[in-house]
């Protein structure tokens, strides 16, 4: 089945710099790759997502690369905010009738320092 | 309405008991999860339901019984559960394949005594 490994686990930046998140995955037909965000005692929360036909997606502060030759993705994050500080779940999975099978990534606990 | 719902929101139940978690969406999504998460884990995927029909099990322990009435209501029945069964119960639901949004309900913390 398939495997997400995420790094790092824990991220301290400064308010106003750039976080990056990275994930590989294993399985090659893989297709959809959304980031969730998790505040602490809330639901994940789509934040933003990449299908395997696109290299690159922004969507104002927020942008995520893919490579599908090396079989890894990441989350960009600019000009960071306190209000960004949470945990940030990447996953993978195969788009398919029966329903999005994700496997989540270990999580990566963000810390944004005003 | 964007919301998926899920009752109740804390649940505390004994190794004996049979209790049932709710979980109700009105997008009109046709694909229904259960996801189990651990303190400081991901969630992991425990069922999935397509059109009503259950279309993933993964290895999921009988102890733990999903339901589908319709297509907006997902039941997870609980029955002999053990203290490590004790975690976030998550439902979330997605349109269909062409739209892979996965919307997650707030949960339901179960304890386990």
């Amino acid at each position: 089945g398939e495997n997400v490994e995420q790094h790092p686990s824990t991220l301290s930046v400064q308010e106003g710099d750039s976080a990056v998140i990275k994930c590989t995955y294993s399985d090659s037909a893989s297709n959809y790759f959304p980031w969730y965000k998790q505040e602490l005692g809330k639901r994940p929360q789509l934040i933003i997502d990449i299908r395997s036909n696109v290299g690159e997606k922004k969507d104002q502060r927020i942008a995520v690369t893919l490579n599908k030759t090396a079989k890894h993705f990441s989350l960009h994050i600019t000009e960071t905010q306190p209000e960004d500080s949470a945990v940030y779940f990447c996953a993978a999975s195969i788009i398919k009738a029966a329903g999005n099978k994700l496997t989540f990534g270990g999580g990566t606990r963000v810390l944004v320092k005003p | 309405d964007t919301e998926v719902t899920q009752t109740p929101k804390h649940l505390v139940m004994g190794m004996t008991n049979k209790k049932s978690l709710k979980c109700e969406q009105h997008m009109g999504h046709r694909a229904m999860y259960w996801y189990k998460q651990k303190a400081k884990k991901p969630p992991e995927l425990m069922f999935v339901y397509s059109y009503e029909k259950l279309s993933i099990n993964e290895s999921v322990p009988s102890r733990f019984s999903p339901e589908c009435p319709n297509s907006s209501l997902l039941n997870l029945h609980l029955h002999a559960l053990q203290p490590e069964d004790s975690a976030l119960y998550l439902c979330a639901s997605s349109q269909d394949r062409a739209n892979t949004e996965a919307f997650f309900g707030q949960g339901t913390r179960l304890t386990v005594v």
